[in-house]
């Protein structure tokens, strides 16, 4: 059991310029999800799925972003046109589906917009 | 109403003592109740879950759960400097996502 991965693990990036980071989740579980964390906060949810369909999207997650998880396994977070209040650790989760689906967390993509 | 809120401290504590962290949470409904521990820099990583009233030990940590008082809290027996940390309270509705509070940092003082 390798954990949950993540890539990159660190994005700086122009204002405008698109980004996408890659969660590989452990490998037996089917749920994925994507958080994001601003300093002195908790992260805050933006979007999961179960094996390929995406079934929640948080409001946070405007129209400049998307994920994707095409095969069941890995998935990626997509932002556009990026902005600097998009800066922020970008957490991957996975849990199996049981009753009460803890969550464990990969080490995140922290992400500078300059 | 934020859905879980935390006390972000700083809680400091003497090495060798208890420290105790509590959250409450807003919905009546939630199911599931988790603690994470963070570094500075470093992602949330999992301590412990509860899901029924009472306490629910685990080595030197200890979550607690009233429901009828909507709190929960962790402590923690014993405390090492390498015990400080924030400490996330999380919170399952049963909608799939977590509902984290603010964190409270803790420093164990040797």
């Amino acid at each position: 059991d390798t954990g949950v991965s993540q890539d990159p693990r660190h994005k700086i990036t122009k204002r405008g310029q698109n980004v996408t980071f890659r969660c590989d989740p452990i490998s037996e579980h089917n749920r994925l999800y994507w958080y994001r964390q601003t300093l002195g906060q908790g992260p805050e949810f933006l979007t999961y799925f179960q094996n390929e369909a995406q079934l929640e999207k948080s409001r946070l997650l405007s129209d400049r972003f998307s994920a994707e998880r095409p095969k069941g396994s890995f998935s990626t977070l997509e932002i556009q046109r990026t902005e600097q209040g998009d800066s922020a650790m970008y957490l991957c989760a996975s849990s199996e589906q049981g009753a009460y689906y803890e969550q464990y967390f990969g080490p995140g993509t922290r992400l500078t917009v300059t | 109403q934020k859905e879980v809120e935390q006390n972000s401290g700083p809680l400091s504590v003497p090495e060798g003592a208890i420290a105790s962290l509590n959250c409450t949470y807003s919905d009546r409904g939630s199911q599931s109740f988790f603690w994470y521990r963070q570094y500075s820099g470093k992602s949330p990583e999992l301590i412990m879950f509860i899901y029924s009233n009472g306490d629910k030990e685990d080595g030197r940590f200890t979550a607690q759960l009233n429901k009828a008082s909507q709190y929960v809290s962790l402590l923690i027996r014993d405390s090492q400097p390498s015990d400080s940390a924030t400490y996330l309270c999380a919170v399952n509705k049963g909608a799939n996502n977590l509902f984290f509070g603010t964190g409270t940092r803790l420093t164990v003082i040797p």
